[in-house]
């Protein structure tokens, strides 16, 4: 199957630092992206939806500004998390999904970064 | 709105016994399913996925899926677990009018016993 990678796989940082997850479909152009969040033994939720060279699109409750969103080429998507705070601490996941589209469902995953905000 | 359902939390199985992981989902339009398999710290695996024809879906190692729309399920099942099955299994569905929403039901954890 194809391939995602994340990167970092966990960072720790101190609280009001900003932290940049990248997100790289390795074998195939992802015209769409994912980004999940979750939380110890629960499930992901989704956070947004990124387009190649357009905005995301954030789900309800998922504060734009905080968590930042970049999907500048077909390989490669970002999420930053600005001024990180303690409660932000989590496993973030990306899925990449080819122009297949929805055939292709959300795609495939990430093996997820581990954020701890200290 | 949609929803997605997994009835039991925790799923204690004995090896080579047969398994039975539910899902029910909740949807206004026809729903696209999914079955993955997430092991520790590690992202999602697809196991198998329902888009249309044949309601008996075959996935991955060895797990199968029936897709019943009179019932809204879509159970996970396998006639003989491994040691090695052991993680966190998610069903997802996907709304086939809107592609960018996803959702998950609450994850069921299997764990094999000896």
């Amino acid at each position: 199957g194809a391939v995602v990678s994340q990167h970092p796989s966990w960072v720790i940082c101190k609280s009001g630092t900003s932290v940049k997850i990248e997100c790289r479909s390795l074998d195939f152009q992802a015209t769409t992206m994912f980004w999940y969040r979750q939380f110890p033994k629960q499930s992901l939720m989704l956070m947004a939806t990124s387009n190649e060279g357009s905005k995301a699109t954030y789900e309800q409750g998922v504060e734009k500004d905080k968590f930042l969103i970049n999907h500048a080429s077909l390989t490669l998507s970002t999420l930053t998390v600005t001024s990180a705070h303690p409660e932000d601490s989590s496993f973030y996941i990306c899925s990449a999904r080819d122009a297949r589209g929805l055939a292709g469902g959300p795609g495939f995953f990430g093996p997820g970064t581990r954020l701890t905000v200290l | 709105a949609q929803s997605v359902t997994q009835l039991d939390s925790q799923v204690p199985v004995f090896e080579e016994a047969p398994v039975e992981l539910r899902c029910n989902y909740s949807s206004s339009v026809s729903v696209y399913l999914f079955w993955y398999v997430q092991y520790p710290n590690q992202g999602l695996q697809l196991l198998l996925k329902y888009l249309s024809g044949s309601t008996l879906v075959k996935g991955i190692n060895g797990f199968e899926a029936e897709f019943n729309k009179s019932q809204t399920s879509f159970h996970l099942r396998k006639p003989s677990v491994h040691i090695s099955d052991t993680a966190e299994y998610f069903c997802a569905g996907v709304p086939m009018n809107r592609d960018d929403k996803i959702i998950f039901g609450k994850g069921t954890r299997l764990h094999i016993l000896p």
